[in-house]
Parts: C-alpha cells; sequence; structure tokens
C-alpha cells in the first residue's frame, strides 16, 4: 500500500532551527509537496520538490532524496508564527497526492 | 481576492439528513478537489474533477457525490449523512491536473458535525 510517515509532534524554541521529517512509499513517484496548516485554517503551499537536493525560500528549505524516499522541511530562525501543523504530501504514478497525517510544530519562546 | 468560497463554515445535521457543503472558485481553476480532514489521518480525497463536465472518485466516495456544471462550481452532496461523515470538509482547486497538476488551493474548510 501507499504509506506516508512524518512525525506526530515537535516542540523546538523560538529562533532555533527544527527539521521535519518524512519518508513515503508509493507506487511511482513524481514529486512531495509540503504545506503549511494553522490550526483552524485552510492549508497553504510551502514547497515541491521532484528532484533530488535541497530548495531553499527564504526561511524555509525542503530536500529530497527519491533513492530513500525521504524528505525534509527544515525551518530556521524559528518564529512563534510558525507554530503549525506541517503536511507533507507524495505524488504518485497517478498523479494523486497521497497525504501524511501532519506534524504540529509548537513553538516555545 | 476571494481564490475559493465554502459554505457553510459549520453546519450540525442529524443523522440521514441531505446536505450539500457549496464551493467556488474565481481564479479560473480546471481542476477541483473535495478532501476531508480527520484527526490523526492525512488529507483524503473525496472526489475530483479535472475540468468542467467530468467528475471522479477518490480515495473515499462512498456516501458522497459531487458536480461540475461549469468551471467556478463544485458542490459535494451527502445524500443521507451519517455520523461516521462528521469531519472537516476541504475543497481545493489547482491550475492543472494530472501531470501538470500544481500547488493547490485551498477553502477555509466546511465543519460538519452529524449526530
Amino acid at each position: 500500500g501507499q504509506n506516508i510517515d512524518q512525525p506526530t509532534e515537535m516542540t523546538a524554541t523560538e529562533g532555533a532551527i527544527v527539521q521535519i521529517n518524512c519518508t513515503y512509499q508509493t507506487s511511482g513517484f513524481n514529486g512531495l509537496f509540503w504545506y503549511q496548516q494553522h490550526a483552524g485554517e485552510a492549508p497553504t503551499f510551502l514547497s515541491y520538490n521532484v528532484l533530488d537536493g535541497l530548495e531553499e525560500k527564504g526561511r524555509f528549505s525542503s530536500f529530497l532524496s527519491r533513492s530513500k524516499g525521504y524528505s525534509y522541511l527544515l525551518l530556521k530562525e524559528l518564529q512563534m508564527k510558525d507554530s503549525a501543523s506541517y503536511l507533507c504530501a507524495a505524488v504518485d504514478s497517478n498523479y494523486q497526492l497521497i497525504w501524511g497525517a501532519g506534524t504540529k510544530l509548537i513553538i516555545k519562546p | 481576492i476571494a481564490g475559493i468560497t465554502q459554505a457553510p463554515t459549520s453546519q450540525i445535521l442529524a443523522a440521514g439528513r441531505r446536505m450539500t457543503l457549496r464551493c467556488t472558485q474565481d481564479m479560473r481553476h480546471n481542476a477541483m478537489y473535495w478532501y476531508r480532514q480527520d484527526l490523526g489521518l492525512g488529507l483524503r480525497l473525496i472526489h475530483y474533477s479535472n475540468t468542467a463536465g467530468t467528475t471522479g472518485k477518490g480515495e473515499v466516495p462512498d456516501g458522497y457525490s459531487v458536480s461540475r456544471a461549469n468551471t467556478d462550481d463544485f458542490p459535494l452532496t451527502l445524500a443521507s449523512a451519517v455520523p461516521s461523515q462528521t469531519s472537516v470538509y476541504f475543497c481545493a482547486s489547482s491550475n492543472g491536473s494530472g501531470e501538470n497538476t500544481g500547488e493547490l488551493f485551498f477553502g477555509e474548510g466546511s465543519r460538519l458535525t452529524v449526530l
């Protein structure tokens, strides 16, 4: 079956760096998305990776290793507003998105 | 800029009742989707539409139906609601579909409670 694994919850300190991991097992692979979702709100797009390597976008970076079925989202200089859930979604061979359950990130002062 | 509008934002209804969740987008996106989000689970696709006039079944379509009469609107209907359909429902759209699927834009969600 198809599966996305990511930690349920993580805690980090304001100003620090945190890495949220995501491993995927899908029938075929056509890229990986990261979305941010604040409590009670809609998910919003953060990044998309289809090739191996690191994509940097301001304080947020996303990494992909296709051979390992692995991605991570790196958040630098954490701010209180980064407290949210982070959703990983892999695109399978039918171009359907397979979603992880999300990682709830708690930022402490 | 409205983006995607869902209605209602919240609803409580009795089991067995019929309910339609409305979704309208003003971005002229071809593809639209309905997801449900439950605690501890990833977003699960209910139905989708790659273009006006076509629809397809997602991962959890049973008990739900959709229509896509035009580009902008994509209503989701529960013919006879059951308590297991208690969830938060998100409508989303994307400019392309299939291999051209780009980022998804989500509505604010509709919280549905079936008693």
